[in-house]
C-alpha cells in the first residue's frame, strides 16, 4: 500500500456541488499539505497543517476547505465547485520544516 | 519573498544526450533547502534530492548529477546518457524557515527524449 493514499483518483462533478477530497498516510507524520497543479504553473499550497489543531492558509486558500480529522487523515473540500478549480490535487506529508515531502498519487478533478 | 524560476519550459533531446535542467532561486533566508522531484507521464512525484544551503558540494547519483551554486543562486540538474525513461516534467523547489518551510515550486521543465 502507498504511504499516502489519495480518494478519488479522478472525478467529474458539476457547477456548484460540493466535493471532497481525501487523503489518508501511513508515514506519522505530523505535517500534511494540499496542492493544486496547473499547467505551467507548478505546485501551488491550498492549505497545510502542523499538527491535529494547527490548519494554516497557503497561497490559493479561497473556494476550498480542510478539515484534519486525525494525525493520518487530512481532507480538502470544495464548498461549490467552478470550472477553474478543474486541475490535479495532491497531498502530501511530511517529517518536519525541510524535509522530503511526500506524496499521495493526485486527485484529477474536473468540474463541468 | 522566495521564488524558484526554471526558465526552460520544454527541452527535446535524442536519447544518449546529456541534458542539464537550469533552476535559480530567490530567498533572503541563510538557512534553506533546495529540492529536485520527477513527475512521469503516469503522473505521481518523484523526489530526487535534497540539497541544504549549507552542504555546496555536489552530488552524482547514477545519471544524475547535481551543481549547487551560492553564488548564482542556481541549482542545477543534468542527466548523463539521457534515456526515453528519463522523459517526464521535472520540478526545482525551495523550502525556507521564514515561510514555515512551504516548498515554493519552479514551473517545472517538461523533458522529452526521442529515441
Amino acid at each position: 500500500d502507498a504511504d499516502v493514499t489519495q480518494t478519488p483518483r479522478n472525478r467529474i462533478t458539476k457547477t456548484g456541488k460540493r466535493i471532497m477530497l481525501e487523503c489518508s498516510q501511513t508515514k506519522g507524520h505530523d505535517r500534511m499539505y494540499w496542492y493544486r497543479q496547473d499547467p505551467g504553473l507548478g505546485l501551488r499550497l491550498i492549505y497545510y497543517s502542523f499538527d491535529v489543531k494547527d490548519i494554516n492558509k497557503g497561497e490559493i486558500s479561497d473556494g476550498y476547505s480542510v478539515s484534519r480529522q486525525a494525525q493520518a487523515k487530512f481532507s480538502l473540500s470544495l464548498e461549490s465547485a467552478i470550472p477553474n478549480q478543474t486541475a490535479l490535487y495532491f497531498c502530501a506529508t511530511s517529517e518536519q520544516g525541510g524535509t522530503e515531502a511526500f506524496f499521495g498519487q493526485g486527485t484529477r478533478l474536473t468540474v463541468v | 519573498a522566495q521564488k524558484v524560476t526554471q526558465a526552460q519550459t520544454e527541452i527535446s533531446v535524442v536519447e544518449k544526450e546529456d541534458v542539464t535542467l537550469d533552476c535559480v532561486y530567490e530567498t533572503r533566508d541563510t538557512t534553506y533547502y533546495l529540492f529536485w522531484y520527477k513527475q512521469p507521464p503516469s503522473g505521481e512525484l518523484v523526489f530526487l534530492i535534497r540539497r541544504n544551503s549549507f552542504d555546496e558540494q555536489n552530488e552524482i547519483s547514477g545519471r544524475y548529477s547535481w551543481n549547487f551554486q551560492k553564488s548564482t543562486s542556481s541549482f542545477n540538474f543534468t542527466i548523463t546518457a539521457s534515456q526515453v525513461v528519463d522523459s517526464a516534467v521535472y520540478f526545482c523547489a525551495l523550502s525556507v524557515g521564514d515561510s514555515n518551510y512551504q516548498l515554493i515550486w519552479g514551473a517545472g521543465t517538461k523533458l522529452i527524449i526521442k529515441p
